[in-house]
């Protein structure tokens, strides 16, 4: 059991250039998040997702786009990235079960210059 | 809204002990809470429901307030394994669903 694994771990983008953060899961949650996270915010919820096929914008959308094909893969795009995006972004998991218990991958720090 | 969290900071000795408080402008259907321990993912710790209900894992107990709209968190005799960052998040819905709005968290520092 992986848990929640994210992909890629490391990343330094130009301005202006695009790229995707992959978020697996191996849980059968249907619940899945993408967070950012910045020193002295906490954790920020940009998108999220309550099943195959639906998404749904958090606090921090802008500039973001998401989409889950598979049950166990929610994808993070960035289109034009902006050096305001140099996060790390985590994603989450959890099971609606009342509780809603969330599990987080690892993390990916991205540096946009 | 992100809930407050205070204090931002603590330092300890090993043994000692110490809270740290949640506290929300809106109503809190549930406070859960999470330990972050530097470069790594946070991991849940427990989760608070509506009924003022206390929960303890190990030596980490916390309470929830309704009426006051607050949660806390009791370290005793903390460890060394106890530091790390510790954020809060209260449950929002929308449309049915629940997400969770975390604090800023507050970092503790255990030394020997």
């Amino acid at each position: 059991n992986a848990g929640v694994t994210q992909t890629p771990k490391f990343r330094v983008l130009k301005t202006g250039q695009s790229m995707t953060l992959l978020c697996a899961q191996d849980m059968n949650h249907e619940y899945m998040y993408w967070y950012r996270q910045d020193p002295g915010m906490g954790l920020r919820l940009i998108h999220y997702s309550v099943g195959e096929g639906t998404t749904a914008k958090g606090e921090v959308p802008d500039g973001y786009n998401v989409s889950r094909l598979k049950k166990q893969n929610f994808l993070l795009g960035l289109e034009s990235a902006a050096p305001s995006q140099t996060s790390v972004y985590f994603c989450a998991s959890s099971y609606p079960d009342g509780q809603e218990t969330q599990y987080f991958g690892p993390g990916t720090r991205l540096l946009v210059l | 809204q992100q809930p407050v969290q205070s204090p931002q900071a603590v330092i300890l000795r090993e043994g000692e002990d110490a809270v740290i408080n949640c506290s929300s402008s809106k109503a809190l259907y549930s406070v859960h809470w999470y330990r972050q321990k530097h470069g790594e993912a946070p991991v849940f710790l427990m989760i608070l429901l509506k009924g003022g209900e206390q929960k303890g894992h190990d030596k980490i107990s916390a309470s929830f307030n309704e009426k006051k709209q607050q949660s806390s968190l009791y370290l005793t005799a903390s460890q060394l394994s106890y530091s790390g960052t510790y954020f809060c998040g209260t449950e929002r819905k929308n449309s049915g669903y629940s997400t969770l709005t975390f604090g800023k968290g507050t970092m503790l520092l255990v030394s020997p």
